[in-house]
Order: structure tokens, then C-alpha cells, then sequence
């Protein structure tokens, strides 16, 4: 199993809109909808912000929201204010083919920085 | 509030064994819960390394598994994981989490805890 695919860099500015991508393959993302979302702020432990594709934990802002499309899943950040700016991590459950393995995949990962 | 807490030694030698220990607080290591490691080696991503149950069933990285081996102590209400014949390519910060079920995200994180291998 590979890492799951994410742009390295994302820009905005505050007030706008923007939308990180992760794409996998039907083994993962495509084949599951166990896309998680965590945003990591340096020197900081991960915070899930998005589960099962589109759900929000508790306390997490509703200007967080995740989509999925085939093999792609995407987090969108709406309102985007200066506390956003982190790195954002995108996860799935990966099971090979006839089940042979199973693992939790993490992706390469995105900074987003507010212009 | 459920806070972990990761703790062991900040270097360890080449071909050496990795020993961390998770304390967990505000949850029993008895629940239903799974508890996990996931490291992140400096200035990149995330790697889940595998995770355990009360009744110990567990899962693994398959990249690591030979390696692994990730126990609990209830009495302690703790975790561990030990890493065997580690490298360089193990140096990395150590993340201990816990997931309502298996090969779940992790809604309540550690601290991190950095481990450098070298000699």
C-alpha cells in the first residue's frame, strides 16, 4: 500500500474559500468511506476535524466539510481565517486485494497558508 | 477528558530495540477502545505503525510488523510498543492515540514523543 496522494501546497486568503484534494485508489478511498481529515499545527499532535468522509467530531468548526468522488476525496475550508494555516493530513482504511492486508494509510499531506 | 502521554528514551543505537510507553488517563485501557502508534519522521508525513485491544488482538503496519509488537498493561492503564533492530530511518516523533474501533482515525492524541537513532 502506498501513501495516499495530496498536493503539497495549498494558498488562500482569508474569507475565501479552498478545497484539498487526496486521492487513493478503489483499495482505499474509492473502495471505503473511511476518509478521515486531520490538521496539524507545527510542533503540535494531529486533530481529526473529519471522519467516515463528511462527519464532524464535536467542536470542530462547520467551516470544515469533506466530499468524496471515486477514488478522491476532498476537504473543504470555507471562511478561511489565519488559525487554518497548518499542515492537513488525509487517512483511509486500505485492504488489498482478496484481503491478503489490511492497514490504515495516512497521505502525503498539504500546507495550507493564509495569504 | 481523555489525555495520553507517551514517554521512553530520546536516543537509542542502531540495531537496538525502541521501548515507549503510552499512559492513558481519563479512559480505562479496558474500554472498547483501540489504542495505536502512529510516528512522523522530522519534516514529513504521518505513519500509523499498528494499534491493540484489551483482549489483545492487534494490528500492524505490514512495512513494520516483523518489528513490532504492541502490548497493554491494565494495571498501569498503559500501552507500549517496542520497535526491534531499529535504524536511522526509525528516528522519528512517536504519537500514541486512541480509535473507537480498528484501522479507525484517532480522536484523542499524545503529545508526541521524539526518538533519535544514532550511535
Amino acid at each position: 500500500q502506498s501513501a495516499l496522494t495530496q498536493p503539497a501546497s495549498v494558498y488562500g486568503s482569508p474569507g475565501q474559500s479552498i478545497t484539498l484534494s487526496c486521492t487513493g485508489t478503489s483499495n482505499d478511498v474509492g473502495g471505503y468511506n473511511y476518509v478521515s481529515w486531520y490538521q496539524q499545527h507545527p510542533g503540535k499532535a494531529p486533530k481529526l476535524m473529519i471522519y467516515h468522509v463528511s462527519n464532524r467530531p464535536s467542536g470542530v468548526s462547520d467551516r470544515f466539510s469533506g466530499s468524496k468522488s471515486g477514488n478522491t476525496a476532498s476537504l473543504t475550508i470555507s471562511g478561511l481565517q489565519a488559525e487554518d494555516e497548518a499542515d492537513y493530513y488525509c487517512s483511509s482504511f486500505f485492504r488489498s486485494y482478496k484481503g491478503s492486508s489490511t492497514v490504515y494509510v495516512f497521505g502525503t499531506g498539504t500546507k495550507v497558508t493564509v495569504l | 477528558q481523555v489525555q495520553l502521554q507517551e514517554s521512553g528514551p530520546g536516543l537509542v543505537k542502531p540495531s537496538g530495540t525502541l521501548s515507549l510507553t503510552c499512559a492513558v488517563s481519563g479512559d480505562s485501557i479496558s474500554s472498547s477502545n483501540w489504542w495505536s502508534w502512529v510516528r512522523q519522521p522530522p519534516g514529513k508525513g504521518l505513519e500509523w505503525i499498528g494499534e491493540i485491544e484489551l483482549s489483545g488482538r492487534s494490528n500492524h503496519n505490514p512495512s513494520l510488523r516483523s518489528r513490532v509488537i504492541i502490548s497493554v498493561d491494565t494495571s498501569n492503564n498503559q500501552f507500549s510498543l517496542t520497535l526491534i533492530s531499529v535504524t536511522a530511518a526509525d528516528t522519528a516523533l512517536y504519537y500514541c492515540a486512541r480509535a473507537k474501533t480498528p484501522f479507525a482515525p484517532a480522536d484523542f492524541w499524545g503529545q508526541g514523543t521524539r526518538v533519535a537513532v544514532s550511535s
